[in-house]
């Protein structure tokens, strides 16, 4: 079965520091990935998606992903992160061409302290 | 807003019981689907519905069903339910084609006592 792994449960990082959260999917065909946040209380809500073309997508809120088809890679990065994006980090997967139901990791929370 | 709407926000309810949540897509989404949120077991996919048909279905249980309506509303109903099916079920829909990511509505919230 398909499966999405995110490397870390839990990260705590000091306001300006860079942020790395890795995503790594096992299905050898064609894919759409996704990057979801998920605020405290709120919804999900996306970030960012690849699906196509430049392998380094940029998203909302200065996060970046890049797409490493060789490493069935997806991972999430931010230069310099502050105490608002502290919440929960959801990679998805959606296999073949779309409107099919999306995989999901089960999530990094993400702490940043002053 | 993300333009998906799910009532009632929290639910509580005893063991044994039955249950409805209830679920309005975004304008001109013809997909909705059903996820369960859970402590230890993460976002789990549960059924999809697409144009009033089932078009995929995840780890639902056979006491757990759906359906989508000709208006595109959806209903999620949990029945026998066990403390176990206490978690955040969302809601979430989407368009067709390469890329069309999914929307997501703030979620039902229930706890079974």
């Amino acid at each position: 079965a398909q499966s999405v792994s995110q490397h870390n449960h839990h990260v705590i990082l000091s306001e300006a520091a860079s942020l790395e959260l890795g995503c790594n999917y096992s299905y050898g065909g064609t894919v759409n990935l996704f990057w979801y946040v998920q605020y405290p209380g709120q919804h999900l809500q996306l970030l960012l998606k690849y699906f196509s073309g430049d392998p380094l997508v940029k998203g909302i809120k200065g996060f970046e992903a890049e797409f490493i088809k060789s490493k069935f890679s997806f991972n999430l990065r931010k230069p310099s992160v502050q105490w608002s994006d502290t919440a929960e980090y959801f990679c998805a997967v959606m296999l073949g061409g779309g409107n099919t139901p999306l995989v999901f990791g089960k999530g990094t929370r993400l702490s940043v302290i002053a | 807003d993300s333009g998906v709407t799910q009532t009632p926000k929290h639910l509580i309810t005893a063991t044994g019981q039955r249950v409805t949540l209830r679920c309005s897509p975004r304008s001109g989404d013809l997909s909705v689907y059903w996820y369960q949120q859970s402590l230890d077991q993460g976002l789990q996919f549960l059924i999809q519905y697409y144009n009033g048909e089932e078009r995929a279905k995840g780890n639902i249980l056979e006491r757990f069903s759906a359906q989508q309506f000709p208006d595109l509303h959806s209903e999620l109903n949990l029945s026998s339910l066990e403390l176990g099916d206490s978690a955040l079920y969302f809601c979430a829909s989407g368009g067709l084609g390469v890329g069309t990511e999914a929307f997501f509505g703030q979620g039902t919230r229930l706890t079974v006592v």
